[in-house]
């Protein structure tokens, strides 16, 4: 298996314009998780899905962010406006169906917005 | 929610020598316990983890360490190696998410 992928690896933008950040997780895994990693807050827990299914977005630090998983194998997460202290590098995981195994973690994207 | 602390923030240690990282957790319902290792520009990979079951696990040059009664667990490497250098994340659960400590940069000097 390729493990968890993530595109792009890195994207430039500038303030106000949307981001899409995709991840594929890896077959079979059931949970997948987006991540937020910068120097001042560490690595944040966005929102994870279930099944496809979303169960908790309180991580989502305001309504500019947003995520979907419209099937098994694709998850995206949007940025819309985006602002600059949405820097950080974004880490997409998966994990199989029980929770609290191991999580696989993508290469992340590193955005940046200027 | 979970609380992670982690101590030290960074720790320098002489090649040979041995590094502990230790971590404390507010949620007594918490049942897993991995440790992630972080290369410089890479992503966070599982290095060992514990349940609460068990008091401690081995694996190699890594150990970790569980006490549920004080809520906290550590990470011990011994015989460090250079490339043992990189930032150690640990992290708790109850459930499905993980909650994770603010980080550990280790430095082996050669």
């Amino acid at each position: 298996d390729a493990g968890v992928i993530q595109s792009p690896r890195h994207e430039v933008t500038e303030m106000g314009q949307e981001v899409t950040l995709r991840c594929k997780p890896i077959s079979g895994h059931d949970y997948l998780f987006w991540y937020r990693q910068t120097m001042m807050r560490g690595l944040e827990l966005l929102i994870y899905f279930n099944n496809n299914v979303p169960i908790d977005d309180s991580g989502m630090p305001e309504d500019r962010f947003s995520a979907k998983m419209p099937n098994a194998s694709f998850s995206t997460l949007k940025i819309q406006p985006s602002e600059p202290r949405d820097s950080a590098v974004y880490f997409c995981a998966s994990s199989l169906t029980a929770p609290g195994l191991e999580q696989y973690f993508g290469p992340g994207t590193r955005l940046t917005v200027t | 929610g979970e609380n992670v602390e982690q101590h030290p923030s960074t720790l320098s240690v002489q090649e040979g020598d041995s590094a502990v990282i230790k971590c404390t957790y507010s949620d007594s319902a918490s049942n897993y316990f991995p440790w992630y290792k972080q290369e410089l520009g890479k992503r966070p990979q599982l290095i060992i983890d514990i349940r609460s079951n068990v008091g401690e696990k081995k694996d190699q040059r890594i150990a970790v360490t569980l006490n549920k009664t004080a809520k906290h667990f550590s990470l011990h490497i011994t015989e460090t190696q250079p490339e043992d250098s990189a930032v150690y994340f640990c992290a708790a659960s109850k459930g499905d998410k993980l909650s994770f400590g603010a980080g550990t940069t280790v430095t082996v000097r050669a």
